[in-house]
C-alpha cells in the first residue's frame, strides 16, 4: 500500500542553526504534499505545502523542495528559534489531490537557546 | 474564521464501553475526514466525506466504528464496543472541496480506554 517514510524521528539544533527534515513517498499517483507542525495537546497546523508541477517553494523561513522523479521532498527551516520546537509531520495526497494523506512519522524538532 | 471544532477533548472509558466525538467543520467546507493518531505517529485516515456522501472508508474497522455526517456539515464518530487498542487521538479535519484540498485540522479527542 502506499507508504511515506519520514527521517530523522528526532533533530536537536541550536538557535540560529538550519533544520532538514526529509521524506519519501511511494505513491507516483500523490501529486500534492504538506507539512504540519504539530505542539503538545494540539492538532496539526499546516506550516507548508507543495504541488507536484513545482519543485520548491518558500515561504519567510521554511522552504520545501521536491523530486518527483526520485519520489522525495524535504523540508527545511532556516535561522531556526525555541519556538520552532515542536513535532512535524510529512504527508502526502492518497492518489491524486483532493483525497485524504498518508503521513509520515514525524520528527520530534528541539531548537535550543 | 472559527476552526474546526472538536468535543469532547478527553475522555476515559472502559473496554466494551460505546463513546462518540463530535466534529464541526469550517462554515462552507465541503470535505471532512477522521483521523486516528496513535501516540508517537502519524495520523491515520479512518473516513473522508464529501458532503453527507462517504468517499473513502476503506480503513474504518466497520466492525466497531461508524461515522455519520447527515446534514452535510458537522459529523459524529462511533465507537461501540471499544478496544485498549482504541486508545488514540481522532482528529477531525475539513478542506474546502475538490479543486481546494488544503486541510485544516482540529484540536482532537484524546481517548482512553482502560
Amino acid at each position: 500500500g502506499e507508504n511515506v517514510e519520514q527521517h530523522p524521528s528526532t533533530l536537536s539544533v541550536q538557535e540560529g542553526d538550519s533544520a532538514v527534515i526529509k521524506c519519501t513517498y511511494s505513491d507516483s499517483a500523490s501529486n500534492y504534499f504538506p507539512w504540519y507542525k504539530q505542539e503538545l495537546g494540539k492538532g496539526p497546523q499546516l506550516i507548508i505545502d507543495i504541488r507536484s508541477n513545482v519543485g520548491e517553494k518558500k515561504d519567510q523561513r521554511i522552504a520545501v523542495t521536491l523530486n518527483k522523479t526520485a519520489k522525495h521532498f524535504s523540508l527545511h527551516i532556516t535561522e531556526t528559534q525555541p519556538e520552532d520546537s515542536a513535532v512535524y509531520f510529512c504527508a502526502a495526497s492518497i492518489r491524486q489531490a483532493g483525497t485524504a494523506l498518508i503521513f509520515g512519522k514525524g520528527t520530534t524538532l528541539s531548537v535550543s537557546s | 474564521e472559527a476552526g474546526v471544532a472538536q468535543s469532547p477533548r478527553y475522555k476515559i472509558i472502559e473496554k466494551r464501553q460505546s463513546v462518540a466525538f463530535w466534529c464541526n467543520p469550517i462554515s462552507g467546507h465541503a470535505t471532512l475526514y477522521w483521523y486516528q493518531q496513535i501516540l508517537g505517529q502519524g495520523p491515520k485516515l479512518l473516513i473522508q466525506f464529501q458532503n453527507n456522501g462517504v468517499v473513502d472508508d476503506s480503513q474504518l474497522p466497520k466492525d466497531r466504528f461508524s461515522a455519520e455526517r447527515l446534514k452535510g456539515v458537522d459529523s459524529t464518530l462511533k465507537i461501540q464496543p471499544a478496544k485498549l487498542e482504541d486508545s488514540a487521538v481522532y482528529l477531525c479535519a475539513s478542506s474546502p472541496g475538490p479543486g481546494r484540498d488544503t486541510q485544516y485540522f482540529g484540536p482532537g479527542t484524546r481517548l482512553t480506554v482502560l
